[in-house]
């Protein structure tokens, strides 16, 4: 069964520590992995896709990285306006668009 | 550009009735999909659409309906309520061509089964 599993389920960091959050997954084939923020009351949105073992993405503070069971977003020297909840998707392959959640990291940074 | 918008944002029912939320995205992608979030369990599937007229099962949908007569719009009808479906219900779009886009998400309906 395709599963996509994220850690820590929330991590609370001081303005400036740098973390990681985890994603890791069993798919029969991965097309894509993706990374999503949502921020509360509000729809996710799209940060990164990932498609192959050894990628890296970045974007500002943030950086993701893929390995073929996991993928890593980095978040170096965050700032309190990164808190929102974090989230891993995995495209499978023959399975259309579909994505497959996981039930994300919350993410708070205190200043 | 609005991207993709849901209505209503807020719906409280009664065990028993019925109700449709709208989705509607003005961006001409090909692909839509409704999905519910509750805490602890992620983001599941519960219908999706790879274009007009066309509608699939997803992970949950039992007690839900869907409709896509038009491209930009797409329809997710509840027959009669159960507390168990007290959720938020995301509606999202992307393209067949979209690259490194991912899916564009509606800003949520909260929805209260009493």
């Amino acid at each position: 069964e395709d599963q996509v599993t994220q850690s820590p389920e929330a991590l609370r960091l001081q303005e400036g520590e740098s973390s990681s959050l985890n994603c890791s997954y069993t798919v029969s084939g991965l097309r894509g992995l993706f990374w999503y923020r949502q921020d509360p009351g509000k729809g996710p949105e799209f940060l990164f896709t990932l498609y192959s073992a050894g990628e890296e993405k970045e974007k500002e503070r943030l950086k993701a990285t893929l390995t073929k069971k996991e993928s890593f977003l980095h978040i170096t020297a965050p700032k309190p306006e990164d808190s929102a909840t974090y989230l891993c998707a995995v495209q499978v392959v023959g399975n259309t668009d579909k994505l497959i959640f996981g039930t994300g990291t919350r993410l708070q940074v205190f200043p | 550009n609005a991207g993709v918008t849901q209505t209503p944002k807020f719906r409280v029912l009664k065990t028993g009735q019925s109700m449709t939320l709208l989705c509607a995205q003005d961006m001409n992608h090909e692909y839509m999909y409704w999905y519910r979030q509750d805490p602890g369990m992620g983001l599941r599937l519960i219908h999706y659409s790879v274009g007009e007229g066309t509608t699939a099962k997803g992970e949950v949908p039992d007690g839900y309906n869907v409709s896509r007569l038009k491209k930009q719009n797409f329809l997710l009808g509840l027959e009669s309520a159960a507390p168990s479906q007290t959720s938020v219900y995301f509606c999202a779009s992307s393209s067949i061509s979209r690259g490194n886009y991912g899916y564009t998400f509606g800003s949520g309906t909260r929805l209260t089964v009493v």
